[in-house]
């Protein structure tokens, strides 16, 4: 079984509905993270938590909300999804307190398209 | 704002030739560099750099990075088509330990 699981893995939705996609993980980590990846774009950091109170922004957080539901889950969410939201979703996580750490651990993506 | 370039956007080589991705960054607070390698699916950690000049090796792959002139070079020697894939750098800053990537460079390798 993969360390750090997303579910749904592909998702084909209408404008305007809600989304949420959902990601576990079995690291212990305390960190998790949502990117998105676009064609051309890289990966860009949607909101991110550091442990389950501490939930932040990313760069592009903007029509997007998350729960951090335990240490272990952090779900992604979309209240009304729009076509630009089509993208690569990842899950990550790391650890906490290591010096020179930073390393990311992904999971295998979400692919949602808004139709 | 923090900014990490990579260049070039894509490459395509032969089997068996070497290669040299670039990546560059302006953030004000640096911590280390990282260098993953994205197939189909998520991103698999290659290096981790901190200090300048210090060669971080695996195999056929190779980075090193510049605290200088703000930039890390990943190597790839003997080319082969299991290296195709979109390669991504990303920097960590004090203080907040976000990574920032890069837009990636997509590396194709013909047999």
């Amino acid at each position: 079984d993969a360390d750090v699981t997303q579910t749904p893995r592909n998702r084909i939705t209408k404008t305007g509905k809600r989304i949420m996609l959902e990601c576990s993980q079995t690291k212990g980590h305390d960190r998790m993270y949502w990117y998105r990846q676009d064609p051309g774009l890289g990966l860009r950091l949607i909101y991110y938590s550091f442990d389950v109170k501490d939930i932040n922004k990313g760069e592009i957080s903007d029509g997007y909300s998350v729960s951090r539901q335990a240490q272990a889950k952090f779900s992604l969410s979309l209240e009304s999804a729009i076509p630009n939201q089509t993208a690569l979703y990842f899950c990550a996580t790391s650890e906490t307190g290591q010096p020179n750490t930073g390393e990311l651990f992904f999971g295998e993506g979400s692919r949602l398209t808004v139709l | 704002e923090d900014k990490v370039v990579q260049s070039p956007l894509s490459l395509v080589v032969h089997e068996g030739d070497t290669v040299t991705l670039n990546c560059s960054y302006e953030v004000t607070n640096f911590r280390s560099l990282l260098w993953y390698k994205q197939e189909k699916k998520a991103p698999t950690f290659l290096f981790m750099l901190t200090s300048s000049g210090i060669e971080k090796k695996s195999g056929r792959l190779s980075s090193i990075l510049d605290k200088k002139e703000l930039f890390s070079i990943l190597n790839i020697t003997a080319t082969q088509t299991g290296d195709s894939a979109i390669y991504l750098c990303a920097v960590v800053e004090f203080g907040n330990e976000k990574l920032t990537f890069g837009t990636g460079t997509r590396l194709t390798i013909i047999p």
